[in-house]
């Protein structure tokens, strides 16, 4: 059965400082990785993804985030944070093309100035 | 143009009613989902439909029935509605395989 982690309920960073936020996954097959950012009482926006290939995947915003098959790990990274970055973030993970996507429970990302 | 759409936006109603929500997407996509937020935030699949054909029916209780006219559109029945289906719904829609999904700006229900 695949699932999704991410372990930390809230971070909190400085405006201009790097951003991460962690997941990590299992999946018997091969994992499709997505992240989702959802602000207050908006639906959920698409970030990025990792289906195949660089394992350093480019995102809206100027976020990226990084594969990493042996840590089963799919980091997301922004260099500098901006306040308006504040919102929920959610990790999720397809396994194959026709797996169900599931959502990790999210991280609460807090950007002061 | 909203590519995914919901009707309405809230939704107040009393326990033991039956309510609807609709969904349409414009995207052209082949398949269709309805997720549950619950207070927590917590995201779970509840139906997916590929092509008007159910694939993914999670443990729902048979109040909640989906139903799919077309591609481009997926509504939610819920009947005998109860204080714990109280939540957002959140419909969104996908291309069949690998992509990611888009989602609709979600219903709130609350059951009183």
């Amino acid at each position: 059965a695949q699932s999704v982690a991410q372990p930390e309920d809230q971070v909190n960073v400085a405006e201009g400082n790097p951003l991460t936020v962690k997941c990590t996954y299992s999946v018997s097959g091969n994992p499709y990785l997505f992240w989702y950012v959802q602000y207050p009482n908006r639906g959920l926006q698409f970030l990025l993804k990792y289906i195949t290939g660089d394992n350093l995947v480019k995102g809206s915003y100027g976020f990226e985030a990084e594969f990493n098959k042996s840590q089963t790990s799919f980091h997301l990274k922004k260099p500098s944070a901006l306040v308006s970055d504040s919102a929920l973030y959610f990790c999720a993970v397809r396994e194959g093309s026709w797996g169900k996507l599931q959502f990790g429970a999210g991280t609460q990302v807090v950007v002061t100035p | 143009d909203t590519a995914v759409s919901q009707t309405p936006k809230y939704l107040v109603t009393q326990m033991g009613n039956d309510k609807s929500i609709k969904c349409e997407q414009n995207l052209g996509h082949d398949t269709m989902y309805w997720y549950k937020q619950d207070s927590k935030k917590f995201l779970k699949i509840m139906f997916s439909y590929n092509n008007k054909e159910l694939i993914i029916n999670e443990t729902v209780p048979n109040r909640f029935s989906p139903k799919s006219p077309d591609k481009a559109h997926l509504n939610l029945h819920i009947n005998s509605l109860e204080l714990g289906d109280s939540a957002v719904y959140f419909c969104a829609s996908s291309q069949s395989g690998a992509n990611e999904a888009f989602f609709g700006q979600g219903t709130r229900l609350t059951v009183v």
